[in-house]
């Protein structure tokens, strides 16, 4: 069962610009995480937000979780060449970890 | 030293035959998953596994059959090969179930079906 939806789907930007990715879920859930997967690599995980929390920054990367509005974003800040990657969000209901299609960013230098 | 490692790397095979895929963590996790990834990317969850036993089991073919020696160790055998199980298989291990925590995935498995 597929919970998170990414948005958008590609995305592709100049190095220095912020790229913003937003995630829809369908069930409540407890926390929502952010991974990250270079091109022929495994998924890392960046960020993990609980339900209570409404923001929460980890170096160039703010997440913000609307629990009212099931969605969540990812803002990258002043992105890099080395962010181009695709990023998904993960959700823990209604199955851990279920996670989205995944957003395609470029960053282009 | 990698902390989820999984081999192989690359399959390739014919339809009809069988498969392993073999997943081993150093991580003293008590929870480890298998992660099926298609070729739009996306991801679905087949199974996971805590301390050795079953707790999720997918819609997933009974051709595939998960098998636990112990809490480190999380292999996947294929029966059976099919053209729609080409894809790329994800080992994952977290330190408790029920995705209070973070996932630790493998470099992937890469299976090619013929």
């Amino acid at each position: 069962s597929q919970q998170g939806e990414e948005d958008p789907q590609a995305l592709s930007i100049q190095e220095g610009e912020n790229a913003t990715m937003n995630c829809s879920y369908k069930t409540s859930i407890n926390n929502l995480q952010w991974y990250r997967q270079n091109s022929g690599r495994g998924l890392v995980h960046l960020i993990l937000i609980r339900s209570n929390e409404r923001e929460k920054h980890s170096g160039r990367l703010r997440v913000t979780l609307d629990t009212s509005k099931k969605s969540s974003s990812l803002l990258i800040t002043a992105s890099r060449a080395a962010d181009t990657a695709s990023y998904f969000c993960a959700t823990d209901r209604p199955t851990p970890l279920v996670f989205g299609k995944g957003t395609r960013l470029s960053v282009i230098a | 030293d990698t902390a989820v490692s999984q081999t192989p790397k690359y399959l390739v095979t014919q339809m009809g035959n069988d498969k392993s895929i073999k997943c081993e963590q150093n991580l003293g996790h008590d929870t480890m998953y298998w992660y099926k990834q298609d070729s739009k990317k996306f991801l679905k969850i087949m199974f996971s596994y805590n301390n050795k036993e079953l707790i999720i089991n997918e819609t997933v073919p009974n051709r595939f059959s998960p098998k636990s020696p112990d809490k480190a160790h999380l292999n996947l055998h294929i029966n059976s090969l099919e053209l729609g199980d080409s894809a790329v298989y994800f080992c994952a291990s977290s330190l408790g179930a029920g995705g209070t925590g973070e996932l630790f995935f493998g470099e992937g498995s890469r299976l090619t079906v013929l």
